[in-house]
């Protein structure tokens, strides 16, 4: 089965880091694009980050500099660094694979909260 | 911040039509493919069209997308209940080098 599996989530101060990882299993994960979207409590859904199968990575302003996506293809696993996190980051983060130029597999979620 | 809009909310009765719009620019819809997406409440967002009009396997032909310059559509025809959720369209806009989600649209069945 096709699946992905985010973890991470947590509450944590202003200005403190988090990482969350997204596992992946049931399709060859280095063959493919992976994208960070988040939405927060009420809100509509809001796209973070993606990077791509070759490793070239790009950003929303509004993480671009505090935000980092990366890849471990050998655990079949993606990250998010998140650094100087901010009450406006407080979210529901999904990982999502591309597949015919869409977002066609999704997983549950982490959510991610800011807050002293 | 979004920059493709859609009507923040849709609703018609059981068994007729509602139209979703997507408004962007030359720089996302105008010029890269669009997809759609369900949400149900307290569920993941769901793939419903790809590639501006194409529907993934599993997915019921009343669900129809379609593209034109820089806006989009969804259509859903013979709605049911199960069809109450949000809806969001998304594309990659070539001048910020990210993707951009619609505002979103809430689907009411009266």
């Amino acid at each position: 089965e096709v699946q992905l599996v985010e973890s991470g989530g947590d509450l944590v101060q202003p200005g403190g880091s988090l990482r969350l990882s997204c596992a992946a299993s049931g399709f060859t994960f280095s063959a493919y694009d992976m994208h960070w979207v988040r939405q927060g409590t009420g809100k509509g859904l809001e796209w973070v980050s993606c990077i791509g199968s070759g490793g070239d990575t790009y950003y929303s302003d509004s993480v671009k500099g505090r935000f980092t996506i990366s890849r471990e293809n050998a655990k079949n696993s993606l990250y998010l660094q998140m650094n100087s996190l901010r009450a406006g980051d407080t979210a529901v983060y999904y990982c999502a694979r591309v597949g015919r130029n869409a977002l066609d597999i999704w997983g549950q979620g982490t959510m991610v909260t800011v807050s002293s | 911040q979004s920059v493709l809009t859609q009507p923040p909310s849709v609703s018609a009765a059981p068994g007729q039509k509602v139209t979703i719009s997507c408004s962007g620019g030359s720089s996302n819809i105008g010029s890269n493919y669009v997809s759609w997406y369900q949400q149900l409440p307290g569920t993941a967002p769901k793939l419903l069209i790809y590639e501006n009009t194409k529907r993934p396997s599993g997915i019921p032909d009343r669900f129809s997308g379609s593209k034109s310059g820089a806006s989009a559509t969804l259509d859903i025809a013979g709605l049911q209940t199960g069809d109450e959720a949000d809806y969001y369209c998304l594309a990659w806009d070539s001048s910020l080098s990210a993707g951009v989600f619609g505002t979103g649209t809430k689907v009411t069945v009266l």
